[in-house]
């Protein structure tokens, strides 16, 4: 089976704190995705992957930045972060032509 | 990509067939329809994808429309953990496959 796995399940971080959260998925998939989902807002594209060193820009990439050096691992950055960014995050990656699989979800604190 | 558009929610019987209705009219020759659920407090999950040919798995059938502006999801024997959010999605295969979901379909299964 395809896993892939965030980094923690839980993280509670401090306003301006620089945090790091990681994917790594095991299937050799080419795509990587990051979301964050929200109450009524739903799931939010924060930024995609389709190759190592390859990024792009999803809906809301404002404040986030993301690092992909190898090709199983997918790194969301939030620089310094604010409370706004109090969410749920959640991972995905696909092979081309194929259905998507997602992590657990990391669900993030900022106070 | 093409955008969605779903109704919010939906009720069904359980045992009954749960039908779900996607509407992507601005659809274009290269997009495939992709369905995934989102069971509460976990990851989206993937469930059935065509281009404009119907499909069957084990989870669902998937028939789209010959003008492919419209497709419907069929749980055939819909149970109480069928209860979820169901996203359909378009996807632009052959170049980066952005995956943007909309709102959903709350889909509530009735004992």
């Amino acid at each position: 089976d395809v896993k892939v796995t965030q980094s923690s399940r839980y993280l509670v971080k401090r306003t301006g704190e620089k945090v790091f959260l990681e994917c790594v998925q095991d299937m050799d998939h080419e795509n990587m995705f990051w979301y964050r989902q929200d109450p009524g807002l739903g799931l939010r594209l924060i930024y995609f992957s389709y190759d190592v060193k390859m990024k792009e820009k999803g809906d809301i990439p404002e404040g986030y930045s993301v690092s992909r050096e190898k090709k199983e691992r997918f790194s969301l950055i939030l620089e310094s972060a604010s409370t706004n960014q109090t969410s749920m995050y959640l991972c995905a990656s696909k092979d081309w032509g194929r259905g998507a699989f997602f992590g657990q979800g990391t669900r993030l604190t900022v106070v | 990509d093409a955008k969605t558009t779903q109704p919010p929610s939906m009720d069904c019987a359980e045992g009954r067939a749960a039908n779900l209705p996607c509407n992507h009219s601005t659809i274009s020759g290269n997009e495939y329809v992709y369905w995934y659920r989102q069971i509460h407090s976990q990851g989206p999950q993937y469930i059935i994808h065509g281009l404009k040919n119907n499909e069957t798995n084990e989870m669902a059938s998937l028939i789209i429309t010959e003008d492919r502006k419209s497709s419907t999801l069929i749980l055939p024997h819909a149970t109480l953990r069928d209860t979820a959010v169901y996203y359909c999605i378009v996807v632009t295969q052959g170049g980066s496959e952005k995956l943007v979901f909309g709102k959903g379909t709350k889909l509530t299964v009735n004992p």
